[in-house]
């Protein structure tokens, strides 16, 4: 079964400073991944997708970056974090089941910008 | 991508039955209907899939109607480990599972 690990989960950043959240997934290969974001009271926000090792997308515009150096690593990052980045990060595979659009998430990592 | 919409809240009691109901009208003809719960400071967790009539698992059952513009979930017996927001998507299988999750319903269960 798959296991996606994310560190930190907690971390308070003040605004203008860089930003790194890593997500390891263990159990599958060559995995589909995905970045999310939750703001409070809302609903999730999908930030980036990756089908390979250097392979991203973004799907909207912002403050934030994505890599993927490893098969089974995906990292958010940001240079200067603003306020607006406050959020719940979520980092997500495919489940690999039968079901279609069956995604499995990691813990997440809740940021706060002061 | 189907946009969807349901009530932002429900409130129950334990033991009862409780049917979210999530509207999509502008529902393609490949896309599935995915139902997600999410608990606070979680992810959110995939609890049953459909793409017509009705489906059921151990955990719920999901109700389509013929014309596939609207969908049901219905919770069996709710206890308090229920409340939780309840999510409905609409998307196909193909490509990138680029999922869309509106504000969902909160769902709170009361002794």
């Amino acid at each position: 079964s798959q296991t996606i690990h994310q560190w930190p989960a907690t971390l308070v950043q003040p605004v203008g400073s860089p930003l790194s959240l890593e997500c390891t997934v263990e159990g599958t290969s060559n995995p589909n991944l995905y970045w999310y974001r939750q703001a409070a009271g809302r609903g999730l926000q999908l930030l980036f997708y990756s089908v390979g090792i250097g392979q991203i997308s973004s799907e909207v515009p912002q403050n934030l970056s994505a890599s993927r150096p490893q098969d089974r690593q995906f990292i958010l990052s940001s240079k200067k974090l603003l306020l607006s980045d406050s959020g719940f990060y979520l980092c997500a595979t495919e489940a690999g089941g039968l079901s279609y659009n069956e995604q499995f998430f990691g813990p997440g990592t809740r940021l706060t910008v002061l | 991508l189907a946009k969807t919409t349901q009530p932002i809240s429900m409130d129950s009691y334990e033991g009862q039955e409780v049917n979210i109901t999530c509207s999509h009208n502008n529902i393609a003809t490949n896309d599935y209907i995915t139902w997600y719960q999410q608990f606070p400071s979680q992810g959110p967790r995939f609890i049953i899939q459909g793409y017509k009539t009705k489906v059921t698992n151990e955990v719920a059952s999901l109700f389509i109607p013929a014309d596939r513009k609207s969908s049901t979930l219905s919770l069996p017996r709710v206890s308090l480990s229920d409340t939780a927001v309840y999510y409905c998507l609409v998307g196909d299988r193909g490509g990138f599972q680029k999922l869309v999750f509106g504000t969902g319903t909160r769902l709170l269960v009361s002794p």
